[in-house]
């Protein structure tokens, strides 16, 4: 089952900041972050394991919290660099072993 | 160079035509899978293989076959390509599911 990203996409200006958010409703191991720019293959941000860590990334920073099954993805002072679409994968235990599961993608646009 | 290879990049074929996407790591990972990616539903896990010879069906399995035969390589099988099958598709590889995943370069498929 697909964790839920919101919002689904999001228009900033050059210097802004972002909160994107991934929730599940099954226990998850952890939760991974990455971007995809267009036309190309997602690149990896961050894992954040079990724990309520927060990871931190130049000015991406994630938090996660497993009580809840919720993870946040932290934006701060954006560049035109970060537009792309971000995707979640939560990371779920099922029988035949742990599986990724990424969400629908969150398109971040940065403008001037 | 630690990367993943697909081959073909792009495809077009006829329905019912036996086709196979290549997927190759020089990275020595035990974990690799297959995604689709269609236009708003974001990375849905086709398979996934936890190490040489165990895999197991991701989210959207049907029409599709894996084989794992060897740790470096994880093709993916279409025995009877249908129009539906149309996407973009990823092959993905990690050491374990909770660590950096890398992407190859995607294999754009269209059945005709």
């Amino acid at each position: 089952q697909q964790p839920v990203q919101s919002p689904q996409a999001v228009i900033l200006r050059e210097g802004e900041d972002a909160v994107i958010n991934c929730s599940s409703s099954k226990a998850l191991y952890s939760v991974h972050w990455y971007r995809q720019k267009h036309g190309e293959a997602p690149v990896f941000l961050m894992i954040l394991l079990k724990g309520g860590e927060q990871k931190g990334h130049e000015k991406i920073s994630a938090s996660f919290n497993e009580k809840k099954q919720q993870s946040s993805l932290y934006l701060t002072a954006s560049q035109l660099s970060y537009s792309g679409t971000y995707f979640c994968g939560t990371e779920m235990i099922t029988g035949g072993g742990n599986k990724l599961t990424f969400g629908t993608g969150t398109q971040l646009k940065v403008e001037l | 160079e630690a990367q993943v290879t697909q081959n073909p990049r792009y495809l077009i074929t006829v329905t019912g035509k036996k086709l196979t996407v290549t997927c190759s790591q020089n990275m020595n990972h035990e974990y690799m899978s297959w995604y689709r990616q269609d236009p708003g539903l974001g990375l849905r896990q086709i398979y996934y293989s936890m190490n040489v010879e165990v895999t197991d069906k991701g989210d959207v399995p049907e029409g599709y076959k894996v084989s794992r035969k060897e740790k470096r390589n994880f093709p993916l099988i279409l025995e009877s390509p249908s129009p539906n099958q149309t996407s973009l598709y990823f092959c993905a590889s990690s050491g374990t599911v909770n660590t950096e995943a890398f992407f190859g370069q995607g294999t754009r498929l269209t059945v005709v």
